[in-house]
């Protein structure tokens, strides 16, 4: 997992909260993506940004917005926690034959 | 679509067993194919990868055939060990696209 950091590691949200996920690189790749684990559903895209300032849909986009100001940082919010939306965070960059992902956030939502 | 299907887990080994993880796919071209590990508390690694039919990735003595007749990449390892426990993620990419279609993973424990 070095060059992809991830923070928090590890969050509880009540309902209704938001809260903001930071991804950060130091491996200089354009492609960042945000998926997510549930179990027995393997890895969901939810967005990725194929360069700074652009991004796009994954499969699961909904309740989550992401923002890529620049080549290093990936962030993901959520702007209205929801039960539904506990799982474990990972980002994850690079080339479209290798990605490199991050240790990832263990989101509870309440 | 596009898809992976990985054998339903969790498999559960004695140590320097054999071991194979079925993986197949359904794709609408030539994908790339790939299998990711994940230990526990870890994100994914990047395990091994095929990018043409009949290909071979190989890597700490795992290893995956890409055989387009079956559409299929089973991973394979001739003796397992405890350091080997973790999840084990099937995926495949299109060629040009931008994202990777995962398995839903298979959680393998080796006993000693």
């Amino acid at each position: 997992n070095a060059g992809v950091t991830q923070t928090p590691k590890f969050q509880v949200l009540k309902t209704g909260q938001s809260m903001t996920l930071q991804c950060a690189q130091d491996m200089n790749h354009n492609s960042m993506y945000w998926y997510r684990q549930d179990p027995g559903m393997g890895l969901r895209l939810i967005y990725y940004s194929a360069s700074e300032g652009t991004t796009d849909k994954g499969e699961v986009p909904n309740g989550y917005n992401v923002s890529r100001l620049n080549k290093r940082e990936f962030s993901l919010r959520l702007e209205s926690a929801a039960p539904s939306q506990t799982s474990v965070y990972f980002c994850a960059l690079g080339r479209t034959d290798t990605q490199y992902f991050g240790p990832g956030t263990r989101l509870t939502v309440l | 679509g596009n898809s992976v299907t990985q054998m339903e887990g969790p498999v559960t080994l004695s140590e320097e067993a054999f071991l194979t993880i079925n993986c197949t796919y359904t794709a609408t071209g030539y994908p790339s194919l790939f299998w990711y590990v994940q230990y526990p508390g870890e994100g994914l690694q990047l395990l091994l990868k095929a990018t043409k039919a009949d290909d071979k990735g190989s890597n700490k003595g795992f290893e995956a055939t890409y055989r387009k007749e079956t559409t299929s990449f089973h991973l394979e390892k001739g003796s397992v060990q405890v350091s080997d426990s973790a999840v084990y993620f099937c995926a495949l990419i299109l060629q040009g696209a931008q994202k990777l279609v995962f398995g839903q993973g298979t959680r393998l424990t080796i006993n000693p």
